[in-house]
Order: structure tokens, then sequence, then C-alpha cells
């Protein structure tokens, strides 16, 4: 089955700068990369997604990039703020169509630091 | 749309004794996930439905656990006899099969938080 590594697993920054949070994926086969936040005692929510045709996806302060020949895929949050404070998980699937059973990362506690 | 709704919150049971987790998926979702969070081993998918059939229990961890999904607004998780080692965050979530151009997006609900002594 699928195996995703996730790294850091704590990430601390200061207020402005930029986070990177970096996965690899064991299946060839997966196409779909979703990432999640977790805030503190909440439930896991989707902000950024990307499927195996797309490179690059970009939303106002966060991108996610995808390699697909090295089997890797990265979270970018530029000029964080303290509301980015949270655990972020990365998650890999395979499929079409249907909804996706997804693999998650372990995680990234990141921490925005004012 | 209220989301997808969990019941109870919180639940401290004692070693031995059944445990019933509820969830009500988002109105008109065909697919209906339960995962459990813990430190140790992180979010784990345990089965998915597909209009109310069991997709993949492989993630189940024994016998102990058993899941059902009566109707397309209803599922449980039950663990019978529950036991220290099963203390997590259990999570449902649902989604809808993706039409073109649409989402894949998974929307979990709050969470149960069990603590079994």
């Amino acid at each position: 089955g699928e195996n995703v590594e996730q790294h850091p697993s704590t990430l601390s920054v200061q207020e402005g700068d930029s986070a990177v949070i970096k996965c690899t994926y064991s299946d060839s086969a997966s196409n779909y990369f979703p990432w999640y936040k977790q805030e503190l005692g909440k439930r896991p929510q989707l902000i950024i997604d990307i499927r195996s045709n797309v490179g690059e996806k970009k939303d106002q302060r966060i991108a996610v990039t995808l390699n697909k020949t090295a089997k890797h895929f990265s979270l970018h949050i530029t000029e964080t703020q303290p509301e980015d404070s949270a655990v972020y998980f990365c998650a890999a699937s395979r499929g079409s169509g249907s909804a996706r059973q997804l693999t998650f990362g372990s995680g990234t506690q990141l921490t925005v630091l004012p | 749309d209220a989301g997808v709704i969990q019941s109870p919150r919180h639940e401290v049971t004692e070693m031995g004794q059944e445990v019933t987790l509820r969830c009500k998926p988002i109105s008109g979702h065909d697919y209906l996930f339960w995962y459990r969070q813990t430190m140790m081993r992180g979010l784990e998918l345990l089965i998915y439905f597909n209009n109310n059939v069991p997709i993949d229990d492989s993630g189940m961890p024994e016998d102990r656990f058993s899941a059902k999904m009566p109707n397309a607004s209803f599922s449980t998780l039950k663990i019978q006899p529950s036991e220290p080692r099963d203390s997590a965050v259990y999570f449902c979530a649902s989604s809808k099969t993706r039409g073109a151009g649409g989402s894949n997006e998974q929307f979990f609900g709050p969470g149960t938080r069990l603590t079994v002594l």
C-alpha cells in the first residue's frame, strides 16, 4: 500500500517568513495530493490540493508543488501569520472520479512566532 | 448545511465496556470515512463506505471494532469490548463523488474524544 513520509515534524518560523513542508510518497500510481490544516482541538480542514496532471498550484499565500518523477510534493506558505500556526498533514491517494482513500503523513506542527 | 455531525463529543468509559460513536454525514454525500487519530500513529483510516456499503475495512484494528451504515444519513462505529489502547480521537468524514472539475474534498466532523480507563 501507499506510504507517505512528511518532514519536518516541527517547524518554527518568524512572522512574515516563509514555511516549507515536504512529503514523499511510495505509490507511483498516486495522483491526488491534498493538504489539511488542523488547529489545536479542531478538525482537519482542506487548504489546498493538487492532481498529478499539474506541477504547481497556488492560492493566495499557499502553494503546492509536485514532482512526480521524484515522488515528492511540498507545501509553501509565504508571509506567515500567527493564525497559520497549526498541524499540517499531507496525504496521497490513487483513483479517479470518486472519493479517495487517503493515506496521511505524520503531520508537521508549524509555529509562527510573532 | 451543519456539516458532518458526530456524537458524543467526549466519551469516558471503563475497560470492557461497549462504546458506540455516531456520525451524520453531509446531506448528498455518498462517501463516509471513519478515522482514528493518536499521537503515536497519526491519522489512520479505519473504514469507508460508498452508498452505505462498506468498501474497505482493512484499517479496522481488530474484531472488537465494527462499523455500520444503515442509511445515507447515519453511521456508527462500535468498540466492544473497549481497551485503554483504544483511547483516541475518532473522526468521521464525508465526501461526494467528484463530477467534472469538482473536488475530492473530505469534510471532517468535530471528532469524538474517547478515553478508556
